[in-house]
């Protein structure tokens, strides 16, 4: 079984500034992947990010980046240059091939304040 | 078409009541899934469908009745529902990874949802 955990229920940031929310997961699977999802209260889910679990670049997408610590299983990811725009509740999730099924921690809200 | 549709955005229904939500999408995804989310919360999984099979139950009351009656479609009926069921109701899709079932999914793109009200 896999476990994802967020320790920052809420989190806040200035605009322009950066700011990283922390995820730690569990699993016994060596092939999964670990994604950030963002949803704000328009309520849509939306993929901001993938990793690959294989591979050990982080991955970036534009002002969203990843640290990917595969060892400490970790996998945080960091906002830079905030947008009002991102205010949302962030969810890390993880997948694995085998099961088919994404495995969500519980979720941190963010607020981005102008 | 990049996008998942559900239908109806919201949903008020009684505990009586029959009604379906609905899920389409045009993208050649192969699996579906259904999520209830409750406020604050992350989604939980209820169904999987792989290749309109249903392969995935995660022991849903029998009051919710999925059906994929073909690759691009997926619908959840609704009948004989308790308030505590009020929830946001997410669809997702995903494309197989190199084209055949047994090679996995990759990741889940989600509809805006059905705000689900039981009174």
């Amino acid at each position: 079984a896999q476990t994802v955990t967020q320790s920052q229920p809420e989190m806040s940031v200035q605009e322009a500034e950066t700011v990283t929310l922390s995820c730690t997961y569990d699993t016994s699977e060596s092939d999964y992947y670990l994604f950030w999802y963002k949803q704000p209260p328009s309520r849509q889910m939306i993929l901001v990010i993938r990793q690959e679990a294989y591979k050990q670049q982080n991955a970036t997408e534009n002002r969203f980046s990843v640290n990917f610590q595969k060892a400490a299983k970790s996998f945080s990811l960091k906002i830079s240059d905030s947008q009002l725009g991102d205010a949302a509740m962030y969810f890390c999730a993880s997948y694995n091939n085998a099961g088919n099924m994404l495995t969500f921690g519980g979720g941190t809200r963010l607020m981005v304040k102008p | 078409d990049t996008e998942v549709t559900q239908t109806p955005k919201h949903l008020v229904m009684g505990m009586t009541n029959k009604k379906s939500l609905k899920c389409e999408q045009h993208m050649g995804h192969r699996a579906m899934y259904w999520y209830k989310q409750k406020a604050k919360k992350p989604p939980e999984l209820m169904f999987v469908y792989s290749y309109e099979k249903l392969s995935i139950n995660e022991s849903v009351p029998s009051r919710f009745s999925p059906e994929c009656p073909n690759s691009s479609l997926l619908n959840l009926h609704l009948h004989a529902l308790q308030p505590e069921d009020s929830a946001l109701y997410l669809c997702a899709s995903s494309p197989p990874r190199f084209g055949t079932v047994s090679s996995g999914y990759n990741e889940q793109f989600f509809g805006p949802g059905t705000r689900l009200t039981v009174l």
